[in-house]
């Protein structure tokens, strides 16, 4: 398996700029979560869906984010207007959900380390 | 969920073993202990978990105390490549959450 495909590696855009982020899960997962992390707050969770739905996006900053998952084998995270404070590495994982044994393992991407001018 | 409380940092010689104590002492019955490491800025991964027992991989040993209120990730024989951030979480629902970690840096 190729592992959780993030796309792209690295992306550097202007404040007001559209970012779009790109994640294909591990084939058979059901779950897919969406993380950012900074020197300042860490590895925050923004939002997961499960079966392609939206579970808890509590962790999403603000209006200007926004997350989908049309199929069970690709989410976007979106960012619109991007702003300079928005900087930081992307991480998208993914999960089998609730295993036979109650527990839940998170195999993450490389990341997107994403850089706003 | 259960608060997990870890030092900040620590250092192990080479060759030697790592133990990276984690202290949750609310954590309910039905809550696993995970340990996840980050090694410099690539994507977290998966170490080991448990419930109650003891639990050992290829990678690491992991010993939880008989009231689980605290556990220990052991790396038997620590190498420069064991230089990371390692983070414990105690969950019981689908989403993982992590604090701080402690960053261990393995010395030659």
């Amino acid at each position: 398996d190729a592992g959780v495909i993030q796309s792209p590696r690295h992306e550097v855009t202007e404040m007001g700029q559209e970012v779009t982020l790109r994640c294909k899960p591990i084939s058979g997962h059901n779950s897919l979560f969406w993380y950012r992390q900074t020197m300042m707050r860490g590895l925050e969770l923004l939002i997961y869906f499960n079966n392609n739905v939206p579970i808890d996006d509590s962790g999403m900053p603000e209006d200007r984010f926004s997350a989908k998952m049309p199929n069970a084998s690709f989410s976007t995270l979106k960012i619109q207007p991007s702003e300079p404070r928005d900087s930081a590495v992307y991480f998208c994982a993914s999960s089998p959900g609730t295993g036979s044994s109650g527990a839940n393992v998170l195999t993450f991407g490389a990341g997107s380390r994403l850089t706003v001018l | 969920d259960a608060k997990t409380t870890q030092p900040p940092s620590m250092d192990c010689a080479e060759g030697r073993a790592a133990n990276l104590p984690c202290n949750h002492s609310t954590i309910s019955g039905n809550e696993y202990v995970y340990w996840y490491r980050q090694i410099h800025s690539q994507g977290p991964q998966y170490i080991i978990h448990g419930l109650k027992n003891n639990e050992t991989n290829e990678m690491a040993s992991l010993i939880i105390t008989e009231d689980r209120k605290s556990s220990t990730l052991i790396l038997p024989h620590a190498t420069l490549r064991d230089t990371a951030v390692y983070y414990c979480i105690v969950r019981v629902r689908i989403d993982m959450r992590f604090g701080a970690g402690t960053r261990l840096t393995v010395k030659p």
